[in-house]
């Protein structure tokens, strides 16, 4: 089945060591979205790539990177990781074609972030 | 900007009962789409129902129904004859008319069926 992958599940880092999180996806989406969740709160968009056009959202922290080598992988770099990055990261995809809005962002499982 | 309200931190229903998730909306965008989401403790979202601002009837998708009122910026989830596995964390969300259509989430609803 076509789907959007993260890796690794469970990812537990040490204060201030850079930490990358991997989504790849079979489904040859264009859009590719990165979400912080903290617990028992929404998601929090943190930056999507439009094809290989980069967003940022204003309140994203200059801590977190992303790169997008390809249609299928997006990764999510933290590059000095606090205690307050402490959450669950997901991956979303999305097919955009003209003004077709009614295509769900199709989510990964996660990838739960502890920071020692 | 577009905003979504979810005022039911939590809900319970008894097993094989129906149950509404309220939420309700602001844009400024003619156009927009609105989703529900499903979160389980295990942490993976998963899509359950859409609802498009033009379409004239409400959404159906199995034992999901959204009860779409235009006119209150309302879009409630219906859940019928729910079951124990039906527990989880219930997001609305929003899709406006942004370059890379991006969602606005609510803060979400905890649904605990009871036995």
């Amino acid at each position: 089945d076509a789907m959007v992958i993260q890796n690794p599940r469970y990812q537990v880092t040490q204060f201030g060591k850079p930490v990358t999180l991997s989504c790849s996806q079979t489904l040859n989406h264009n859009v590719m979205y990165w979400y912080q969740q903290k617990s028992s709160q929404a998601p929090k968009l943190l930056f999507h790539y439009y094809d290989k056009d980069f967003n940022n959202e204003a309140d994203t922290p200059d801590n977190f990177q992303s790169r997008r080598p390809n249609t299928s992988f997006c990764f999510l770099d933290i590059r000095s990781p606090g205690l307050g990055d402490a959450a669950m990261y997901l991956c979303a995809t999305s097919s955009h074609i003209g003004t077709d809005s009614n295509q769900p962002q199709h989510f990964g499982d996660g990838t739960r972030l502890s920071i020692l | 900007a577009q905003k979504i309200t979810q005022t039911q931190p939590g809900m319970f229903v008894q097993e094989k009962e129906a149950v509404t998730l309220d939420c309700t909306y602001d844009t400024s965008d003619p156009s927009y789409g609105l989703f529900w989401y499903k979160q389980p403790s295990s942490g993976e979202m998963i899509f359950l129902i859409y609802q498009g601002s033009y379409d004239q009837q409400n959404a159906t998708e199995g034992r999901y129904s959204l009860n779409f009122q235009k006119a209150r910026k309302s879009a409630n989830l219906v859940i019928s004859a729910s079951q124990l596995g039906d527990s989880a964390m219930y997001f609305c969300a929003m899709r406006g008319q942004g370059s890379a259509r991006q969602l606005t989430f609510g803060s979400g609803t905890q649904l605990t069926v009871l036995p």
